[in-house]
């Protein structure tokens, strides 16, 4: 079935560096996608989003790259700091003409750790 | 914060109970989803609600159903519970209006236990 995954269940990282996390989505019919980052205890919070007819869109700090070619979406943080540390998910859904379409699916996330 | 407020926070329920947990939206968000959030997995899609009628829903029992009222509240019912019905329960809110939808801000969830 289709499945929205992700490559890396963990990434750790030095303060200060860039972060790369990847996610690999099956269904090609998906025209938005999201990045979410969830922190323990919380629940998820927005950081970024795209849709389908773009393939780059950066916000502080954060770029997300999707390339519908190989149905592969990026999240990448600049200068990780040890906030970011969190559990990141993407999640892709279609946007209906009319309603919100919030029927997203997740991937299982990657755990970011950011080291001092 | 993203002023989507869920309670109760925590609850532990028996096998065979029925639980009703609540969420309250963002003020003019007509749109709400509730997600099931396993132990080390992304949230799932149970079902959504727009304009207080349900129109859409994931792969889970009739046993799950759901409301959702004029003033921005919902609610999640979950019938003879199960022991992997253990789970962080989250609803997202969003305004769903066919030319500018917005994202969809999550609560922080209820961790419910059944024993």
């Amino acid at each position: 079935g289709e499945s929205v995954g992700l490559h890396l269940p963990t990434l750790s990282v030095q303060e200060g560096d860039n972060s790369i996390i990847n996610c690999a989505y099956s269904n090609s019919a998906s025209d938005y996608f999201i990045w979410y980052k969830q922190e323990s205890g919380k629940g998820p919070q927005f950081i970024i989003d795209i849709r389908s007819n773009m393939d780059k869109r950066q916000g502080q700090r954060v770029t997300v790259l999707l390339n519908k070619t190989v149905k592969h979406l990026s999240l990448q943080i600049a200068a990780t700091q040890p906030g970011d540390s969190a559990v990141y998910f993407c999640a892709e859904t279609f946007r209906r003409s009319r309603y919100n379409n919030n029927d997203m699916r997740f991937g299982a996330g990657t755990r970011l750790t950011v080291k001092p | 914060e993203t002023g989507v407020t869920q309670s109760p926070t925590h609850l532990i329920k028996t096998r065979g109970q029925q639980v009703t947990l609540r969420c309250s939206s963002q003020s003019g968000h007509n749109t709400v989803s509730w997600y099931q959030q396993a132990l080390g997995q992304g949230p799932q899609f149970i079902f959504q609600y727009y304009r207080e009628e349900e129109n859409g829903r994931g792969n889970f029992p009739p046993r799950f159903s759901g409301l959702q009222f004029p003033n921005y509240s919902s609610e999640l019912n979950v019938n003879a519970l199960e022991l992997d019905d253990s789970a962080l329960y989250l609803c997202a809110s969003s305004l769903g209006s066919g030319r500018e939808d917005t994202e969809a801000f999550f609560g922080q969830g209820t961790r419910l236990t059944v024993v």
